[in-house]
C-alpha cells in the first residue's frame, strides 16, 4: 500500500519568515510527486509535478526538491505572506496515469 | 484557464437515497478521477477512469458506487444507497498524460447524509 506522509501537520509562521515542509513516500515504483496548494473553499491547485531524482522546481517564492532514492520531497516558501496560508498537499503516483495517493497535508498559517 | 466544473456544490440527502454527483472535466483531458475527503481526514482515492472504463478503484469504491461518462463530457459518480459515513467533500479531477502536469481539480461537492 502506497503511504504518503507529510510533516509537520501544521505550521504557524510570521509574515516574512521562510519555511519548509516535508513529504515522504515509498521510493519503489515511483513515477511522479505532485504538490498542491489548497485554500479553504477552493479546489486544490497544482504547484509542481516532479519525476526525476534531484529535480528542483520554482514558482515565484515557492520551490520544491525531490529525492526519489530516499523517498522525500521538500517544499520551501521564501518570505511567507498571509496569502500563502493554505493546506499544502503532496501526492505520489506509480505510473504516468495511475491514481496518486495524497499525504495528510501541512496546514500553513502566516501571521501578519 | 480551463476548469473542471462540479455540481452541485452542496447536496443534502437522506440515508438510503441515491445521489449523483456531476463533473465536467477539461475537454482534452483523458484521465478522470474521483477523490473524497471526510472532514479532518486525508484526501482519499476512489476511482480512476480512462478510455470509457474504470482503470482502478479503491476499497472504498464498493458496489454502492458507480461512475459513468454518459455523453463524452459529463463524468458522474453515483452512490446508490447513501450511508451516514458517505458524508464528505467529493472532488473530481482530470489530467492529461503528459509529464510535468498534475491534476486539475473541481471545487468539490459537499455531500451531507442525514
Amino acid at each position: 500500500i502506497l503511504n504518503v506522509e507529510q510533516s509537520p501537520q501544521s505550521l504557524h509562521v510570521q509574515e516574512g519568515d521562510s519555511t519548509n515542509f516535508t513529504c515522504s513516500f515509498p521510493s519503489s515504483n515511483f513515477y511522479a510527486l505532485h504538490w498542491y496548494r489548497w485554500e479553504t473553499a477552493k479546489s486544490p491547485e497544482a504547484l509542481f509535478v516532479m519525476t526525476l531524482n534531484g529535480d528542483e522546481k520554482k514558482k515565484g517564492r515557492i520551490s520544491a526538491t525531490l529525492n526519489t532514492k530516499e523517498g522525500y520531497s521538500y517544499l520551501y516558501i521564501k518570505g511567507s505572506q498571509p496569502e500563502d496560508s493554505a493546506t499544502y498537499l503532496c501526492a505520489s503516483g506509480k505510473t504516468s496515469y495511475d491514481k496518486v495517493i495524497f499525504g495528510p497535508g501541512t496546514s500553513l498559517s502566516v501571521i501578519p | 484557464e480551463p476548469e473542471v466544473t462540479q455540481t452541485p456544490s452542496h447536496q443534502v440527502t437522506q440515508m438510503g437515497q441515491e445521489v449523483i454527483l456531476r463533473c465536467v472535466p477539461i475537454s482534452n483531458h483523458l484521465y478522470f478521477y474521483w477523490y473524497r475527503q471526510i472532514l479532518g481526514q486525508k484526501v482519499e482515492f476512489l476511482v480512476s477512469f480512462y478510455n470509457n472504463e474504470i482503470s482502478e478503484k479503491s476499497e472504498i469504491f464498493d458496489d454502492q458506487f458507480s461512475v459513468e461518462r454518459p455523453d463524452g463530457s459529463n463524468f458522474t459518480l453515483k452512490i446508490r444507497s447513501t450511508k451516514l459515513e458517505d458524508s464528505a467533500m467529493y472532488f473530481c479531477a482530470s489530467s492529461e498524460n503528459r509529464a510535468g502536469y498534475g491534476y486539475t481539480f473541481g471545487s468539490g461537492t459537499r455531500l451531507t447524509v442525514v
